[in-house]
């Protein structure tokens, strides 16, 4: 079973700032299944970034995905009060399952 | 438009068995698989399974095997979760999301409380 650390666990910037996160996989994961979604509290998950680096629809282009391989990042390049929430990785693997990072707060500094 | 609808909120006792619902709607039923997932308070997103809501074929977290059924009914585009055996460490909001890589839409959550 792969697992997936994310780095850091919590991310304390401000507005206008550039936030970089981590995804690391304990073994190769393809890009195609790859995802990134944010989470905001008291809501359900929304796909950000699917196939490593394509953004869902509607999406703005300050958030950004890449990495291969066993590292990943999403990055956001100037943050906005709304992107402040929690980001999680998500791999899909073998017999159709799913696997999770633990997360990363981007929270008001 | 395309939507998930959960069921509401529960509340069980140690032992009891949940059946959560994830309603369906705005597109072909059958063309999308459900996964569901789970976060218990302050934490983390669980993954419990899968279901094929066009041949009713499904996958479970090793986690949950033997205690978790997804079971689906083609003809109110309803798929659900049964999770048998509750104890206090199955407090938890579970959603449906659809896709099979990925999920684009989610349902709303619904928080199952279990407590005696």
């Amino acid at each position: 079973e792969i697992v997936l650390t994310q780095s850091p666990g919590t991310l304390s910037l401000s507005p206008g700032e550039r936030a970089t996160l981590s995804c690391r996989a304990s073994q190769s994961v393809s890009s195609t299944y790859l995802a990134w979604y944010q989470q905001k509290p008291g809501q359900a998950p929304s796909l950000l970034i699917h196939g490593a680096s394509i953004r869902a629809t509607g999406i703005p282009d300050r958030f950004s995905g890449s990495g291969s391989g066993t590292d990943f990042t999403l990055t956001i390049s100037r943050l906005e009060p709304e992107d402040f929430a929690v980001y999680y990785c998500q791999q899909y693997g073998r017999s159709l399952t799913w696997t999770f990072g633990q997360g990363t707060k981007v929270e008001i500094k | 438009q395309v939507q998930l609808v959960q069921s509401g909120a529960e509340v069980k006792k140690p032992g009891a068995s949940v059946k959560v619902s994830c309603k369906a709607s705005g597109y072909t039923f059958t063309t999308f698989y459900i996964h569901w997932v789970r976060q218990a308070p302050g934490q983390g997103l669980e993954w419990m399974g899968i279901i094929n809501p066009s041949g009713g074929s499904t996958s479970y977290a090793q986690k949950f095997q033997g205690r978790v059924t997804m079971t689906r009914d083609t003809s109110t585009t309803t798929v659900y979760m049964q999770l048998n055996s509750l104890a206090s460490e199955d407090t938890a909001m579970y959603y449906c999301g659809r896709g099979l890589i990925v999920a684009d839409i989610w349902g709303q959550g619904t928080m199952v409380t279990v407590s005696s």
